[in-house]
């Protein structure tokens, strides 16, 4: 596998389930970001990990929970969720500091239905 | 409030024609980036420009970064159906980890 796989690509949960998106890249990448998409919305930044620590929370309502257990897996627990939450999740990788080159990698994204 | 702008937010042409897609900021990047985006899947990156002022070409798509490092331009030469897709600007601020995504252009070309 190459580059970053997301599983899985679609899901469908009601409003008291508790699910979990998940993350890997195999780019030697040491950042890893997790992206909402909703229609007619612009991606809006959820959660950044650099080298493992989080270093943004744009505010997200605590019933998206991320996990970063290593440089290569990224995963988003969810709980609770309403309706509204419904989009495409979308994880990104990148090479932060003087080597990156501030460039975002992408997975194909898991299409979240909240019932 | 909205980082960057882009403009226009649909565009549906005929294959052959050339179009300009715009992304306007009044923040200074450290970086931009085009992405495309096809249904159901990621963005992929497209190129990276860092100087002001710099041009950069990939086959018939034309990227240039303002002088200012405010805003970037894609002009598409002679569009293919294989064009279609979400066009996306990304711009990178001095802090790092920090990536404000544009509105989207999405681009139609009708064969």
């Amino acid at each position: 596998e190459t580059g970053v796989t997301q599983t899985p690509r679609h899901l469908v949960m009601g409003m008291t389930n508790k699910k979990s998106l998940k993350c890997e890249q195999h780019l030697g990448h040491n950042a890893m970001y997790w992206y909402k998409q909703s229609a007619k919305k612009p991606l809006e930044l959820m959660f950044v990990y650099s080298l493992e620590e989080r270093v943004e929370n744009n505010s997200v309502p605590s019933r998206f929970s991320p996990e970063c257990p290593n440089s290569s897996h990224l995963f988003l627990h969810l709980h609770t969720l309403q309706p509204e939450d419904s989009a495409l999740y979308l994880c990104a990788s990148s090479q932060d500091g003087s080597r990156g080159t501030g460039e975002l990698f992408f997975g194909e994204g898991s299409r979240l239905t909240v019932l | 409030t909205q980082l960057l702008e882009q403009s226009p937010q649909f565009l549906s042409i005929q294959e052959g024609e050339n179009l300009t897609v715009y992304c306007n900021s009044s923040s200074v990047f450290s970086s931009l980036q085009w992405y495309r985006q096809e249904p159901g899947e990621g963005p992929v990156l497209l190129v990276t420009v860092v100087t002001g002022g710099e041009v950069k070409k990939l086959k018939r798509l034309t990227f240039q970064f303002g002088d200012a490092r405010k805003d970037s331009s894609l002009h598409i030469t002679a569009a293919q159906p294989g064009d279609t897709g979400l066009y996306l600007c990304a711009g990178e601020r001095n802090t790092g980890n920090q990536f404000y995504f544009g509105t989207g252009t999405s681009l139609t070309v009708i064969p």
